[in-house]
């Protein structure tokens, strides 16, 4: 049964970069026809898709994100550790949330996203000074 | 972007009544090519990722209760708990995938009367 394990600093100072890990195990990120995703969730409030990355197939490597954070967002996979990343520049306090890595289907040879099936627990990042 | 509107903001029904939520999206979802809606419920407890219940609008993810049903086509959809149980007591969205970025409703949390 594959689990994701978000993780990295729980504390960034505003203008400065957040970068997270998401660590896969119990299967190969590259195995079967999935996408990887980071969602956030502020506190109380509502999920949010900053975007996601194919790891297999002639998309490997291919990701697209949220145009809201397009300019600010990158999302990369290191498949020799089972990984995958989020990079988010110049932070403010508005990107303070709990961070999900996630894996969803995709379709072949489409490659249309599907339902997200699997989840992180999360992990909380707060932009402080 | 597609947005994704619930309602009710919150719900409160008895145990072993039916609670009812709604989501309705901007445009379509429904795919014309193999006539599936591309749309999805999720439950989210306190202090835990989301959960997938339903898929395709209407599929059960394997391991969820009966009690759990989705139904709807096009931009009217609905999730239906047939006999509410204290466990699932929960935030619940609806989320489209039909087109990025993929978004998600605002929430229903459901509680118990």
């Amino acid at each position: 049964q594959v689990q994701l394990q978000e993780s990295g600093p729980g504390l960034v100072k505003p203008s400065q970069t957040l970068s997270l890990t998401c660590t896969v195990s119990g299967d190969s990120i590259t195995s079967g026809t999935y996408y990887w995703s980071w969602i956030r969730q502020p506190a109380g409030k509502g999920l949010e898709w900053i975007g996601r990355i194919y790891t297999s197939g002639s998309a490997s490597g291919s990701a697209k994100y949220n145009p809201s954070l397009k300019s600010r967002v990158t999302i990369s996979v290191d498949t020799s550790k089972n990984q995958f990343s989020l990079i988010l520049s110049s932070v403010t306090a508005a990107d303070t949330a709990v961070y999900y890595c996630a894996r969803g289907q995709h379709t072949l040879p489409e490659y249309q996203l599907l339902q997200i099936d699997c989840w992180g627990q999360g992990t909380l990042v707060t932009v402080s000074s | 972007d597609i947005e994704m509107t619930q309602s009710p903001d919150s719900l409160a029904v008895s145990l072993g009544e039916r609670a009812t939520i709604n989501c309705k999206s901007s445009q379509s979802v429904l795919y014309s090519s193999n006539n599936k809606d591309y749309l999805a419920w999720y439950q989210q407890k306190p202090g835990q990722p989301p959960k997938l219940l339903i898929y395709w609008a209407s599929t059960r993810e394997s391991g969820v209760p009966d009690r759990f049903s989705g139904s709807g086509s096009g931009t009217d959809f609905t999730l239906t708990i047939s006999s509410l149980q204290a466990e699932d007591v929960a935030v619940y969205y609806c989320q489209q995938y039909y087109s990025t970025p993929i978004t998600f409703g605002q929430g229903t949390r459901l509680e118990i009367e």
